[in-house]
């Protein structure tokens, strides 16, 4: 079966400055996608940014990014310049083995603090 | 794209009753799931369905738990003779086909008295 691993269950970053959030999964599958999702506080979940496995140029989206490194089956989450926006619980979610369900990691809780 | 949305906000029952949640997902999306979420951990898959048909339910949906999406629109997921352990967040989500981003609702918050 699939898993996955958020290791930090807390982070705190300063606004402006760059916080990595790290997240790593197992599966036997060659060929899936790997999803991060934001939930802030009451809010719903929302995407953040998308990785197809088969591509080896890791994924941006504005301020976020991605270090895909399929091998060590690690997909880390950086967010450059920080804001109060984005404090929030993050997931890191794999998903297409096989069937289109996400395996969600337990969260990583990002505070960001002026 | 007016957003997966989902109904009600908020669900208070006792225990054993019965209860329904309506999830209508982005009109032009193919696929919907269903997950569960409790407190301070991930969502769970429950079950999902390409337009009507259900292709796939988790271990976690016993025989109390029936989801529905009839005519591959809006879909009903129904708890039977609810327990304590029920009690979490029901969370929907729709994309446009396999592999694409899951676009969350707000999602059902159930509470067993």
């Amino acid at each position: 079966a699939q898993t996955v691993t958020q290791s930090q269950p807390e982070m705190s970053v300063q606004e402006a400055e760059t916080v990595t959030l790290s997240c790593t999964y197992d599966t036997s599958e060659s060929n899936y996608y790997l999803f991060w999702y934001k939930q802030p506080p009451s809010r719903q979940m929302i995407l953040v940014i998308r990785q197809e496995a088969y591509k080896q140029q890791n994924a941006t989206e504005n301020r976020f990014s991605v270090n895909f490194q399929k091998a060590a089956k690690s997909f880390s989450l950086k967010i450059s310049d920080s804001q109060l926006g984005d404090t929030a619980m993050y997931f890191c979610a794999p998903g297409g083995f096989n069937t289109d369900k996400l395996i969600f990691g337990t969260g990583t809780r990002l505070q960001v603090f002026p | 794209d007016t957003g997966v949305s989902q109904d009600p906000r908020h669900k208070i029952t006792k225990r054993g009753q019965n209860v329904t949640f309506r999830c209508d997902p982005i009109s032009e999306h193919n696929r919907l799931y269903w997950y569960r979420q409790t407190l301070g951990q991930g969502p769970e898959f429950l079950t999902y369905f390409q337009n009507e048909a259900q292709l796939e339910k988790s271990r976690l949906l016993s025989d109390r738990f029936s989801a529905e999406r009839p005519k591959g629109s809006f879909s009903t997921l129904e708890i039977q003779r609810t327990e304590q352990g029920d009690s979490a967040m029901y969370l929907c989500a729709s994309s446009l086909t396999g592999g694409e981003a899951q676009h969350f609702g707000d999602g059902t918050r159930l509470s067993i008295l």
